[in-house]
């Protein structure tokens, strides 16, 4: 069975300092897909990266980077030079997508991030 | 905005009631996902339809049931309603409903049972 866990549930840190989030997975299945999501205080959802376990290059978006270690089962996420619009709650999450009707998402419980001013 | 659309954006209701939540998916997408995040289970997977047919089946109640509709907009019905079923409903689409596409998440609609 798949399952993801995020150890942090809460962090804080200061405008401007860097912040890493991390996630640990497990699964059975060798293709996979891990995802990142983001939800602010308004509540909704918001995709931000997809990964396929066959792909272990890191990843670099503006401030935000992700860290991928199939050796480590770990997917984390770094945001540079934190702001306070980063201040939400970021899930980790996993898809087992070799398998049909095996799409769904499995979510982390979610750390939640304040930036402080 | 992520294109999906989610109504009501909230209920209340009362105990032993019956809703219907609603989505419509993202423009081209044949794939919808019922989620629920209540703060004892976090976020949960319920069900999947995929072009009008269900896919797969998570922790869904047997009072909960859904459907796709040949519009591909998906209802979901929570019926004989407790004070547990309170929470917020996401309900989120992909484009082929494989485990690679990305979900993309309506606003969700935040249900209270009292």
């Amino acid at each position: 069975a798949q399952k993801v866990t995020q150890a942090q549930t809460e962090i804080s840190v200061v405008e401007k300092e860097d912040v890493t989030l991390d996630c640990v997975y497990e699964t059975r299945d060798t293709t996979y897909y891990l995802f990142w999501y983001k939800q602010p205080p308004s509540g909704e959802l918001v995709f931000l990266i997809r990964r396929n376990s066959f792909d272990e290059q890191n990843e670099i978006s503006g401030r935000y980077s992700w860290n991928f270690q199939k050796s480590t089962s770990s997917f984390n996420f770094t945001i540079t030079a934190s702001q306070v619009v980063d201040s939400a709650v970021y899930f980790c999450a996993l898809s087992e997508g070799a398998n049909f009707g095996n799409e769904k998402l499995t979510f982390g419980t979610g750390t939640r991030l304040t930036i402080i001013p | 905005d992520s294109g999906v659309t989610q109504t009501p954006k909230h209920l209340i209701t009362a105990t032993g009631q019956r809703v219907t939540l609603r989505c419509s998916p993202r423009s081209g997408d044949l794939s919808v996902y019922w989620y629920q995040q209540s703060l004892d289970q976090g976020l949960q997977f319920l069900i999947q339809y995929y072009n009008g047919e269900e896919r797969a089946k998570g922790n869904i109640l047997e009072r909960f049931s859904a459907q796709q509709f040949p519009d591909l907009h998906s209802e979901l019905n929570l019926s004989s309603l407790e004070l547990g079923d309170s929470a917020l409903y996401f309900c989120a689409s992909s484009v082929e409903g494989e485990g690679r596409d990305e979900q993309y998440f309506g606003p969700g609609t935040r249900l209270t049972v009292t």
